[in-house]
């Protein structure tokens, strides 16, 4: 099983700013990471695919890199709404796996 | 508009079973692949069963393997998911979601639509 990490558990961003996320695979998963976003009484909302590539209505501020074992979600300038807890998950193999989170609240 | 709507979860007891039931609609059921993914109190996010378009092919976490089997009726739009041999740490919020289709039709198991999701405890 490919285990996801993510760093920071938390981070403390003003509005405006920006904020990096990170999303480390335990051997590599290609480009087959996505990234979600949850907010608390919703479901997750899915972001990025396949590493870089935004899914349906998704706004340009969010944006997805890197391969192998090593990703980035990166937002550009924070909205209010965007405060939020991020996962990152892999589809390279079965099952299927996401990584612990990232909590991104109001600095 | 898609919706998923799942249901059966409740409280049961450890070693004991529950069947879920997620109904879809909105979409074309027969060619959408599903998953069942679970949030534990506290916790984050865990993938659990994933059933192809045609039922052909099945996943599971190896948390599960074994103890739930995953089925769908395409002639009713609905997927299920037999919990047996049910232990504490499953204790989850349940939600069924559709494998994403990108924009040229294909489809990949990252999850574009969920269901609100059902409660399922166990505890003596």
């Amino acid at each position: 099983e490919i285990v996801l990490t993510q760093s920071p558990a938390t981070l403390s961003v003003s509005p405006g700013e920006r904020a990096t996320l990170s999303c480390r695979a335990s051997q590599s998963v290609s480009t087959y990471l996505a990234w979600y976003q949850q907010k608390p009484g919703q479901t997750p909302r899915l972001l990025i695919y396949d590493a870089s590539n935004r899914a349906t209505g998704i706004p340009a501020r969010f944006r997805g890199s890197g391969s192998g074992t090593d990703f980035t979600l990166t937002i550009s300038s924070l909205e209010p709404e965007d405060f939020a807890l991020y996962y990152c998950q892999h589809r390279f193999n079965w099952p299927n796996t996401f990584g612990p989170g990232t909590r991104v609240d109001v600095k | 508009e898609v919706q998923l709507l799942e249901s059966g979860g409740g409280l049961v007891q450890p070693g004991g079973s529950l069947r879920l039931s997620c109904v879809a609609s909105g979409l074309t059921f027969r060619i959408t692949a599903l998953s069942w993914v679970r949030r534990a109190p506290g916790r984050g996010l865990e993938w659990i069963s994933a059933i192809s378009h045609d039922a052909t092919d099945t996943y599971y976490a190896d948390s599960v393997k074994g103890r739930f089997t995953v089925s769908r009726d395409n002639s009713k739009n609905t997927m299920y998911l037999q919990m047996n041999g049910l232990r504490a740490e499953d204790t989850a919020t349940y939600y069924c979601a559709t494998h994403y289709v990108d924009s040229s039709g294909y489809s990949m198991s990252y999850f574009g639509y969920w269901g609100q999701g059902t409660l399922v405890t166990v505890s003596s």
